[in-house]
């Protein structure tokens, strides 16, 4: 079973908009990750942080984690019609060793 | 980075019949490979992971003589869909861990489609 919930589960921006998605997971965890998916496509590997990480940043994705909470946000600014895509979180921790939990997903359509 | 390729990337069989769809890892050597599922506008559901060499460990609810994984090689694993039935139409996706960077790669995916 999925032990993530994302939020929102679509979100539609004009281009030049900055999208912030969330990610709640329930277990301990040793990393989270996000990922792009296109339609019908595979995934593509966005960024990884560790649970003693709190932010992380990569060209315009920029990560938070907040292992209190434990949750997630992506925010990806001044976005482009490209970034059109479905996002998905996924997790890993101690007792799942590297197998992935991976969260619901949100659907983010970025108009022109 | 890191390439995993997936063969067929499509395939439409009949309702009875067996799929067999491979993983490779091109650039590096997988002891652990994992098979997805994902069906339209969902998440991606881990099936079983696949161990070189042993037998693969499969998620609760995965029927293991349905879905049969064989990692025969440091590079491949294959996963065969038996007696395939349209309920079984759906997106595998693999990926295989790389152990010196803690890191899955995941292949393009195979569209499966029972009629």
């Amino acid at each position: 079973s999925q032990q993530g919930e994302e939020d929102p589960q679509a979100l539609s921006i004009q281009e030049g908009e900055n999208a912030t998605m969330n990610c709640s997971y329930k277990t301990s965890i040793n990393n989270l990750q996000w990922y792009r998916q296109n339609s019908g496509r595979g995934l593509v590997h966005l960024i990884l942080i560790r649970s003693n990480e709190r932010e992380k940043h990569s060209g315009r994705l920029r990560v938070t984690l907040d292992t209190s909470k434990k949750s997630s946000s992506l925010l990806i600014t001044a976005s482009r019609a490209a970034d059109t895509a479905s996002y998905f979180c996924a997790t890993d921790g101690e007792t799942s060793g590297s197998r992935l939990t991976f969260g619901e997903g949100t659907q983010l359509t970025v108009n022109p | 980075g890191a390439v995993v390729s997936q063969h067929p990337s499509r395939v439409i069989c009949k309702s009875g019949t067996s799929v067999k769809i491979e993983c490779r890892s091109l650039d590096f050597q997988a002891t652990t490979m994992f098979w997805y599922r994902q069906f339209p506008k969902q998440s991606l559901m881990l099936m079983a992971t696949s161990n070189e060499g042993s037998k693969a460990t499969y998620e609760q609810g995965v029927e293991k003589d349905k879905f049969l994984i064989n990692h025969a090689s440091l590079t491949l694993s294959t996963l065969t869909v038996t007696s395939a039935h349209p309920e079984d139409s759906s997106f595998y996706i693999c990926s295989a861990f790389r152990d010196t960077f803690y890191e899955q790669y995941f292949g393009p995916g195979t569209r499966l489609t029972v009629t």
